[in-house]
């Protein structure tokens, strides 16, 4: 069965300084992975997927298949990234076509 | 584009009454919808994928006669708590399958906070 580990469940760090989110997962097909976000009081949105490559809000997360990560990056965190990190693994084809699965949330709190 | 709506945003039931939460997709249809659980601070769980017109198919673990789902049309899929009890009390949250072009994304609601007394 799918998994998607997210180690840490707090993760503090100073404006300015670099950021890193870990995803590990575990998946027998090919994975698709992406990055969801929730601030404070709003819905769940998506911050960004490996399929597109794109840099979101400055974040950047590369699918390194050999070490089964998708951890999520960004050189200069600011005080508005501070909110609940998602990773989650879509399944493929079949009757599971579409279904997500999470990990467990890293809280990223961005101090000035 | 692609909004999903949630309603009620929060109810107080009392134990043993059944509790119907809608979610609808608002500027598109979506043949599928999913519902997920959310506990404080922790991870959403999957409860039941939702597809217009058939059966849900219920996650393991999850009773189908407890948490009945109706995905009627194309916009509107509701999900019932029949019976309530406390330990039903958590955040609920749907989510919807994009539009064509965008059917690999999630769009989620804003989620309905159910707290049974």
């Amino acid at each position: 069965a799918q998994r998607v580990t997210q180690p840490e469940k707090l993760l503090s760090v100073f404006k300015g300084a670099p950021v890193e989110l870990k995803c590990n997962y575990s998946y027998s097909g090919s994975p698709e992975l992406f990055w969801y976000v929730q601030y404070s009081r709003q819905r769940l949105q998506l911050l960004l997927r490996h399929i597109s490559r794109e840099s979101i809000k400055g974040f950047t997360a590369d699918l390194n298949k050999g070490e089964t990560s998708f951890h999520l990056k960004k050189p200069f965190a600011q005080e508005e990234d501070s909110a609940m990190y998602y990773c989650a693994l879509r399944e493929g084809g079949g009757t599971s076509y579409g279904k997500l699965t999470f990990g467990q949330g890293t809280i990223l709190t961005v101090h000035p | 584009g692609a909004v999903v709506s949630q309603h009620p945003s929060w109810v107080i039931c009392k134990s043993g009454t059944s509790v119907k939460i809608e979610c609808r997709s608002l500027d598109f249809q979506a043949t599928t919808m999913f519902w997920y659980r959310q506990f404080p601070k922790q991870s959403l769980m999957l409860m039941a994928t939702s597809n217009e017109g058939s059966k849900a198919t219920y996650e393991q673990g999850v009773e189908k006669d407890k948490f009945l789902i109706n995905h009627a049309s194309l916009t509107l899929s509701t999900l019932t708590v029949t019976s309530a009890h406390p330990e039903d009390s958590s955040f609920y949250i749907c989510s919807a399958r994009g539009p064509a072009s965008f059917t690999d994304t999630q769009y989620f609601g804003p989620g309905t906070r159910l707290t049974v007394l």
